[in-house]
C-alpha cells in the first residue's frame, strides 16, 4: 500500500512538445506529492510539489495535475527543451512531507531536437 | 540556500575494508537526515532515517551493523559501510530536512551523492 507506480519508464519528446509523466498511489493517507529531477551522477532536485487540497499547481513550464478520487497525479512539462533531458521521479509522503518519501520508479526523459 | 554536501563524491575501496561517507547541511540545521541507495537506472531506496542525537531507524532489510549511521550534530550525518563487498557498490545519497522550516510541507534537500565502488 506504500507503493507509488510511475509510467512511462522512458519517454522521448520533440523539442517544444509536452512531456507527460504519470504516477498512481494506493495509500489515501499520503498528503504530499513532490516531483524530483535527477541528472546523471547527481542527487535529485525538487521541481514542484502539490498537496491534495488543490487539483493543479503550475510553476513556469512545469505543472502538476492531481486527481484525488483516482489517486493519480501527473507532471506536465510544457515547451520541453533538451536541457530537460533527465530522470524524473514522483514521490509521496505522509504528514505534509514530515515523514519519509516513497519514490516512484522513475522516468527517463529525452528531448530530441 | 538549503545546500547539502556529501564527501567524498566518489570512493574506491577494497573488499573487506570500511568506508565513511559524510553528509552536511551547509546553511541550515537538520534535525532529520535520510540515507538512500540508488543502483544504476533504478529508483532511490531509503536505507535509514537519522535523527540528531538518537539512533537511526533502518528500513526493513537494511543491515544496521553493516551500514552504521551517526547523526552527531545538527549539520552532520555519517554513513559507514563496514566490511564492504562488491555488492555494496552503489550511489549513496543523503537528504536533510530544515529544522526551522515553519509550517508545511517539509521539503527534503538532497546531496549530490557518493559513488562507492568496492573492488
Amino acid at each position: 500500500q506504500q507503493q507509488v507506480k510511475q509510467s512511462p519508464q522512458s519517454l522521448i519528446v520533440q523539442k517544444g512538445g509536452i512531456s507527460i509523466i504519470n504516477c498512481a498511489y494506493e495509500n489515501t493517507a499520503f498528503d504530499y506529492f513532490p516531483w524530483y529531477q535527477q541528472f546523471p551522477g547527481k542527487g535529485p532536485a525538487l521541481l514542484i510539489a502539490i498537496r491534495p487540497d488543490v487539483s493543479e499547481k503550475k510553476e513556469g513550464r512545469f505543472t502538476i495535475s492531481f486527481n484525488k478520487s483516482a489517486k493519480q497525479f501527473s507532471l506536465h512539462i510544457m515547451d520541453s527543451q533538451p536541457g530537460d533531458s533527465a530522470t524524473y521521479f514522483c514521490a509521496a509522503s505522509l504528514n505534509f512531507g514530515n515523514e519519509k518519501l516513497t519514490f516512484g520508479t522513475g522516468t527517463r526523459l529525452t528531448i530530441i531536437p | 540556500g538549503a545546500v547539502v554536501s556529501q564527501h567524498p563524491s566518489w570512493v574506491i575501496c577494497k573488499s573487506g575494508t570500511s568506508v565513511k561517507i559524510e553528509c552536511r547541511s551547509l546553511d541550515f540545521q537538520a534535525t532529520t537526515m535520510f540515507w538512500y541507495r540508488q543502483f544504476p537506472k533504478q529508483s532511490l531506496m531509503l536505507m535509514a532515517t537519522s535523527n540528531e542525537g538518537s539512533k537511526a531507524t533502518y528500513e526493513q532489510g537494511v543491515e544496521k551493523d553493516k551500514f552504521l549511521i551517526n547523526h552527531a550534530s545538527l549539520t552532520l550525518s555519517t554513513l559507514t559501510v563496514t566490511s564492504a563487498h562488491p555488492e555494496d557498490s552503489s550511489f549513496y545519497i543523503c537528504s536533510a530536512r530544515d529544522r526551522f522550516m515553519g509550517g508545511s510541507p517539509y521539503e527534503q534537500y538532497f546531496g549530490p551523492g557518493t559513488r562507492l565502488t568496492v573492488t
